[in-house]
């Protein structure tokens, strides 16, 4: 099955500075790359989303890169604030299987203001 | 905007009792799914639901493990005889080919076993 694996962990950041968080995937069959934003005791929220058409996305200060061929993705966040603190997850899906989303270990984003 | 919703919020539960999450997806939707978070792990998943019936399943999703269309609103996941692991945040999410397949969560139902 699908195995996504997410770094870094943590990360930690000064208000104003990206952020990038990178994931891979195994099975190349994957085609769907949602990333989400969970804040502590809250559902994930989805925030950007990537299909395996495309190689970049972006979304005001939200941007997802995907390179197909070596089968990893990335998010990147500029000009952080201090509510972009929260844990983001990737995730992958192979489209076929709908729903059956596979999440990467997440990682613990805080803006220091 | 649409949301799925989730009953109980938080429920605690002796150890080997019956529990029953609830949950309505957005109304057209006609995918549903649950998955489970242990805390401070990653979210998983656990089954997803298609057409009044099971579509696909993980490991986790054994034969304590049920769920159910009972109308035409509500999925529930049901746990037969609960263990203290089985204790987690439930996630119940529906998605749509009309949505791009967007998979939306519930606020999540936190189950502890004691």
């Amino acid at each position: 099955g699908e195995n996504v694996e997410q770094h870094p962990s943590t990360l930690s950041v000064q208000e104003g500075d990206s952020a990038v968080i990178k994931c891979t995937y195994s099975d190349s069959a994957s085609n769907y790359f949602p990333w989400y934003k969970q804040e502590l005791g809250k559902r994930p929220q989805l925030i950007i989303d990537i299909r395996s058409n495309v190689g970049e996305k972006k979304d005001q200060r939200i941007a997802v890169t995907l390179n197909k061929t070596a089968k990893h993705f990335s998010l990147h966040i500029t000009e952080t604030q201090p509510e972009d603190s929260a844990v983001y997850f990737c995730a992958a899906s192979d489209g076929t299987s709908y729903g059956k989303l596979t999440f990467g270990q997440g990682t613990i984003l805080t803006v220091h203001p | 905007e649409p949301e799925v919703t989730q009953t109980p919020s938080h429920q605690v539960t002796q150890m080997g009792q019956e529990v029953i999450l609830r949950c309505v997806p957005i109304s057209n939707h006609l995918y549903f799914y649950w998955y489970r978070q242990i805390l401070g792990q990653k979210v998983e998943f656990l089954v997803s639901f298609y057409n009044n019936e099971i579509s696909e399943k993980s490991e986790i999703f054994d034969d304590q493990f049920s769920v159910e269309r009972p109308d035409g609103s509500n999925f529930t996941l049901k746990i037969r005889s609960t263990k203290l692991e089985d204790s987690a945040m439930y996630f119940c999410a529906s998605s749509d080919t009309s949505s791009g397949n967007t998979i939306y969560f519930g606020e999540g139902s936190w189950l502890t076993v004691v």
